[in-house]
């Protein structure tokens, strides 16, 4: 069983589109991140959720808007894609009640803006 | 401000040798430091964290990473790499509540037979 499952693995859409992309994790975690890889592979926080409570919102446009309908899951759509918006999405989940601090990543979701 | 540092974007190293590659911490109060590795296409994989306790913390495939309070050091070593080792490396801080990670820019690491 995949623990932290990402759809879709890939994604090419035009300008001006919006997207979304799902996250869901089978780990009973209660904090869940999105981040961004660009093409130079630096990672970005763009959310956090803690128990379907946003904590973390790292100076993201608001064309990402993310949404946790539960614990399990976590869904970023976009609007309006822009170029630069072109990267890889990772979502990832860990435990803040178990205090291990590991962190659990999808395979990832590549969005390509043309 | 938080951040975590990794100075080399490369390390080369023949296969047998010793590996190391280096990352450094700003992260105040008691950190919790993180190695993960990136596989080509695929997502990060925890390697092995310091929490609290001995300053020598061992993870999977033989790594082994030193916390080093005085130097704010955090370097990933193994004794003898393999080629299967080759791989993107990233060092990661938190703070105690894990609201948020900070990554560093990521090591190359190219072991060559």
């Amino acid at each position: 069983d995949t623990a932290v499952s990402q759809t879709p693995k890939y994604l090419v859409t035009q300008m001006g589109n919006d997207k979304s992309i799902k996250c869901e994790q089978n780990l009973g975690h209660d904090t869940m991140y999105w981040y961004k890889q660009d093409s130079k592979k630096f990672l970005k926080i763009m959310f956090s959720y803690n128990n379907k409570e946003l904590i973390i919102n790292e100076t993201v446009p608001n064309r990402f808007s993310p949404k946790s309908p539960d614990k399990a899951h976590l869904n970023l759509h976009i609007n309006s894609l822009e170029l630069g918006d072109s990267a890889v999405y990772f979502c990832a989940s860990t435990s803040q009640g178990a205090k291990t601090g590991e962190l659990f990543f999808g395979e990832g979701s590549r969005l390509t803006v043309l | 401000a938080q951040s975590v540092a990794q100075p080399e974007d490369q390390v080369n190293v023949a296969e047998g040798n010793p590996l190391t590659v280096k990352c450094t911490y700003s992260v105040s109060g008691n950190p919790y430091l993180f190695w993960y590795v990136q596989y080509p296409n695929r997502g990060l994989q925890f390697l092995l964290k310091y929490i609290t306790g001995d300053n020598l913390v061992k993870g999977s495939y033989g790594f082994e990473a030193e916390f080093n309070k005085s130097q704010t050091s955090f370097h990933l070593k193994k004794p003898s790499a393999l080629v299967s080792d080759s791989a993107l490396y990233f060092c990661a801080g938190s703070l105690y509540n894990f609201n948020k990670f900070y990554f560093g820019s990521g090591t190359k690491l190219n072991v060559k037979p």
